[in-house]
């Protein structure tokens, strides 16, 4: 079973619509990250948590909201989508040990078409 | 603030040829390094990490990495490309005082000719 898991998959939707992507992890993890991929512009961060208490805006965090829900979960809100966030969005995870917590362990990715 | 560039957008290279990824990053302590690799329709993978100690790193697939911090670079190498090494590669930076966080590069997508 993969450690980290992201639904939906794919989905498109209309915009002004809201929308919701989950992401579950099975590694302990306390630190969870949503990322944004663009065609040449890399992974931007959203947001980041580091504990169900802690949550942080990332570089573009405008027109997202998060929710940790617990330690395994970390959801991602689109309030009102726009075209222009239509995107590859990746879930992550790293552990605050002394050396790896930069490490970042990926989910597969969900692809959202806002038309 | 840190930073990472990967100067090359797309490379192509034939079966069995070597390859280099160049990273470069800007950041003013010893930073934490890692190239991480996005096979189509997948999650990134990490495929090496450098902290400390040996400049030279091993990773995953036959990848192995340098690290030269009198050129700010992190340079990605393998000896022979396999057709199955086509992908896109993003090297990324991370700091012990950076609560966790990583900067990503623009990514380098590998072609690979048969």
């Amino acid at each position: 079973d993969a450690d980290v898991t992201q639904t939906p998959r794919n989905r498109i939707t209309k915009t002004g619509k809201r929308i919701m992507l989950e992401c579950s992890q099975t590694k302990g993890h306390d630190r969870m990250y949503w990322y944004r991929q663009d065609p040449g512009l890399g992974l931007r961060l959203i947001y980041y948590s580091f504990d169900v208490k802690d949550i942080n805006k990332g570089e573009i965090s405008d027109g997202y909201s998060v929710s940790r829900q617990a330690q395994a979960k970390f959801s991602l809100s689109l309030e009102s989508a726009i075209p222009n966030q239509t995107a590859l969005y990746f879930c992550a995870t790293s552990d605050p040990g002394t050396q790896t917590y930069n490490e970042q362990f990926f989910g597969p990715g969900t692809r959202l078409t806002v038309l | 603030a840190q930073s990472v560039t990967q100067p090359d957008i797309h490379i192509t290279v034939s079966e069995g040829a070597s390859l280099e990824l160049r990273c470069n990053y800007s950041y003013g302590a010893t930073p934490y390094l890692f190239w991480y690799v996005q096979s189509p329709g997948q999650g990134l993978q990490l495929l090496l990490k450098y902290f400390s100690g040996d400049t030279l790193v091993q990773g995953i697939k036959g990848f192995e990495a340098e690290f030269k911090r009198s050129q700010s670079s992190f340079n990605l190498r393998k000896p022979s490309v396999h057709w199955s090494d086509a992908a896109e590669y993003f090297c990324a930076v991370g700091a012990a005082t950076n609560a966790g966080k990583s900067t990503f590069g623009d990514g380098t997508t590998l072609t690979v000719k048969p």
